[in-house]
C-alpha cells in the first residue's frame, strides 16, 4: 500500500490551523497513525486509530478519516510544532507490511 | 527514564556486514514488540523488520528478506539487526522502537510505534 502525503511543505501563521493530508492507495479501515519527526530526533507517536491520541499528546492534534483519505488537523499551531509529519499505514499486518508516507514540513510563516 | 538506544551503525563496503544493538531500559522490554525502522538521508521513513514479545514472530519489508535478520535477548533488555550482503540503499539512520500490539487468536491489533530511539547512522560506500 502506498501511502502520499500532502502537501510536501505547509507554512502556517502561528496560532492558525494547520491541516495536513495522507491518501492511501486501497482502503485501509482505520488503521492508520501519525508521528511527528523533529530534526536530530526519532518520531514521536501522535495519533492510532485514525484518530485517537496517543498518551501526553495535546489536545490540539487531532486526526480524523477512514478508508483512504485521512486528515491530520493541528487546532492552533505552536513554534515547537514545527516538524515533519508522517502517517503510516498498519492494514493487513502480518504479514502485509508497515508503510509510511514521505512526510509533510510544517513550517512558521 | 525510559527509553532505547542504538548503537553499533558505521560505514561499512558493499557486500559487508553489520550488526546493530538497541538497548531498552525503563520499561518492561519482554512485553513488547519491537521494530527497527530507517530513513535514508533526506528522505522519509521505512519499516525494515519487527518481532513479537518472545522472538517466535518476525517480519520483513521485502527489500530485506534474506540479507537482514531481526533477534532480541529478553534477558539483556535488547535488540538486535545483523544486516548482511549491504547496499549501497541501505545507507541510512535506523532506529529502533517499540511497538504497542495485542495479539488475540489469530487476530493482531495495532497502536502504534510508541517509543523511539535516537538512531544510529548506517553508511554502505566503498
Amino acid at each position: 500500500i502506498v501511502m502520499t502525503q500532502s502537501p510536501a511543505t505547509l507554512s502556517v501563521f502561528p496560532g492558525a490551523r494547520a491541516t495536513l493530508s495522507c491518501r492511501a492507495s486501497q482502503s485501509v479501515s482505520s488503521n492508520l497513525a501519525w508521528y511527528q519527526q523533529k530534526p536530530g530526533q526519532g518520531p514521536r507517536l501522535l495519533i492510532y486509530g485514525a484518530s485517537t491520541r496517543a498518551t501526553g499528546i495535546p489536545d490540539r492534534f487531532s486526526g480524523s478519516g477512514s478508508g483512504t483519505e485521512f486528515t491530520l488537523t493541528i487546532s492552533s499551531l505552536q513554534s515547537q510544532d514545527i516538524a515533519v509529519y508522517y502517517c503510516q499505514q498498519y492494514n493487513n499486518w502480518p504479514p502485509k507490511p508497515l508503510t509510511f508516507g514521505g512526510g509533510t514540513k510544517v513550517e512558521i510563516k | 527514564e525510559v527509553q532505547l538506544v542504538e548503537s553499533g551503525g558505521g560505514l561499512v563496503q558493499p557486500g559487508g556486514s553489520l550488526r546493530l544493538s538497541c538497548a531498552a531500559s525503563g520499561f518492561t522490554f519482554r512485553s513488547y514488540w519491537m521494530s527497527w525502522a530507517r530513513q535514508a538521508p533526506g528522505k522519509g521513513l521505512e519499516w525494515v523488520a519487527n518481532i513479537k514479545e518472545d522472538g517466535s514472530e518476525k517480519y520483513y519489508v521485502d527489500s530485506v528478506k534474506g540479507r537482514f535478520i531481526i533477534s532480541r535477548d529478553n534477558a539483556k533488555n535488547s535488540l538486535y539487526l545483523e544486516m548482511n550482503s549491504l547496499r549501497a540503499e541501505d545507507t541510512a539512520v535506523y532506529y529502533c522502537a517499540r511497538e504497542s500490539i495485542t495479539v488475540f487468536g489469530v487476530a493482531y491489533y495495532y497502536y502504534g510505534m510508541d517509543l523511539w530511539g535516537q538512531g544510529t547512522t548506517v553508511a554502505v560506500s566503498s
